[in-house]
């Protein structure tokens, strides 16, 4: 059975800390993704990686950073959380892209800041 | 930019097929499309793909026009369980750079099966 595990399903943090999300796949998957979801603004892809060290930016990388040092897991930082990253934050592997296969999503972490 | 367009909501009959469109005018030739859905909270979960021959599998059914311009997903006896957010995303099949593409999502539709 196929899995992404996302460390914490529920998060409070305060404004001003450093924040670490964290994501592991085991399915040896080559691509990760990291996403927020806010009501009516659907998923938004923040950044993704397609190899161990590699990072790319995706729509919002503002105030986020990544971390890819082996291959089965992806974290996403919140170098000084702010009251706007407050959201669903939302974890996926899938294998190369030219095999068209598809995506799988971990269950996702509700980080609060306060 | 988005991709695709789909509505912002729909409605269904539960035992009726449920029909959900997504306009993807700017596809390239290289690329898949692609439909997932998000039950409330729950992960985004793979329905199905296709370039441009129809797709069935045991969830669904994927028909895209031959322009490949537009596509429509059918679940062909909707269930309550099948409330859900739905959608329709393109991905390219190869990056001759190597790399990968960000799989990027939109907004999605909102289906809702009623009794």
């Amino acid at each position: 059975d196929v899995k992404v595990t996302q460390s914490s399903r529920y998060l409070v943090k305060r404004t001003g800390e450093k924040v670490f999300l964290e994501c592991v796949q085991d399915m040896d998957h080559e691509n990760m993704f990291w996403y927020r979801q806010d009501p009516g603004l659907g998923l938004r892809l923040i950044y993704f990686s397609y190899d161990v060290k590699m990072k790319e930016k995706g729509d919002i990388p503002e105030g986020y950073s990544v971390s890819r040092e082996k291959k089965e897991r992806f974290s996403l930082i919140l170098e000084s959380a702010s009251t706007n990253q407050t959201s669903m934050y939302l974890c996926a592997s899938s294998p190369p892209t030219g095999m068209n296969t598809e995506a799988f999503f971990g269950q996702g972490t509700r980080l609060t800041v306060v | 930019d988005a991709k695709t367009t789909q509505p912002t909501s729909m409605d269904c009959a539960e035992g009726r097929a449920a029909n959900l469109p997504c306009n993807h005018s700017t596809i390239s030739g290289n690329e898949y499309v692609y439909w997932y859905r998000q039950i409330h909270s729950q992960g985004p979960q793979y329905i199905i793909h296709g370039l441009k021959n129809n797709e069935t599998n045991e969830m669904a059914s994927l028909i895209i026009t031959e322009d490949r311009k537009s596509s429509t997903l059918i679940l062909p006896h909707a269930t309550l369980r099948d409330t859900a957010v739905y959608y329709c995303i393109v991905r390219v099949g190869f990056l001759s750079g190597g790399g990968a593409d960000g799989l990027t999502f939109g907004k999605g539709t909102h289906l809702i099966i009623q009794p």
